[in-house]
């Protein structure tokens, strides 16, 4: 079934601690997101890439970075995570075409200790 | 700056019809989005307007003035499984997604 695949679907992590979020996706899409959900707050862009090999910094970027060595996968990392990094990470794709949706990943819910 | 408003939490009855507003303020505009999400999974696509007027899909349909930066979701015959979370989100000129924080819609019998 085409879609994305997001890994871990959860994860208790301790602060300083190093961790990556995976997501793949088998849709061939060009555009890829990173975002962060909190209560009362919205969809927040952490990081993007338009296309394989480049990437770009979103709304909140500090603490992750993020690589895109082929078109499938792009995953998140938490250099030395943060009790203010807990939150459910979502991961999502985008087609060509301006009307094109995000298709989304089931999520990571991180907490920090 | 560029802003999302809709209201925080929604309550209608079974069978009823209810509407969610939406009003954006982006640095230009290319599109809006409205987005389903229910407790613990991932938003869904419902809609998206960039021309003014109303598009009908289903019981669902979605409304767009550019003019006065307003959409509104207009749900009808409401059933029980439409309890979720509704997100409104406009892209702006540089085709990045601006979201509001969603709209509880809670559904009585």
């Amino acid at each position: 079934i085409a879609g994305i695949t997001q890994a871990p679907t959860s994860q208790i992590l301790a602060a300083g601690r190093r961790m990556t979020l995976r997501c793949t996706q088998d849709m061939r899409h060009n555009a890829m997101y990173w975002y962060r959900q909190d209560l009362g707050l919205g969809l927040r862009l952490i990081h993007y890439s338009n296309t394989a090999g480049t990437t770009g910094k979103g709304e909140v970027p500090d603490g992750y970075s993020v690589s895109r060595a082929n078109t499938d996968d792009f995953p998140l990392t938490l250099a030395s995570a943060v009790p203010s990094q807990t939150s459910v990470y979502f991961c999502a794709s985008r087609g060509q075409g301006d009307n094109s949706p995000l298709h989304f990943g089931n999520g990571t819910r991180l907490t920090v200790t | 700056g560029q802003n999302i408003d809709q209201p925080t939490e929604m309550t209608a009855t079974e069978g009823a019809i209810v509407q969610i507003n939406c009003t954006y303020q982006t640095s230009g505009f290319n599109g809006l989005f409205w987005y389903q999400q229910h407790a613990g999974e991932a938003p869904t696509f419902l809609s998206y307007n960039v021309l003014d007027g109303l598009e009908e899909k289903g019981r669902f349909s979605s409304f767009l003035s550019r003019s006065k930066g307003y959409s509104y979701l207009l749900l009808k015959e409401l059933q029980m499984k439409d309890s979720a979370s509704y997100l409104c989100a406009a892209m702006d000129s540089n085709y990045q997604l601006i979201w509001g924080a969603g709209t509880k819609l809670i559904i009585k019998p």
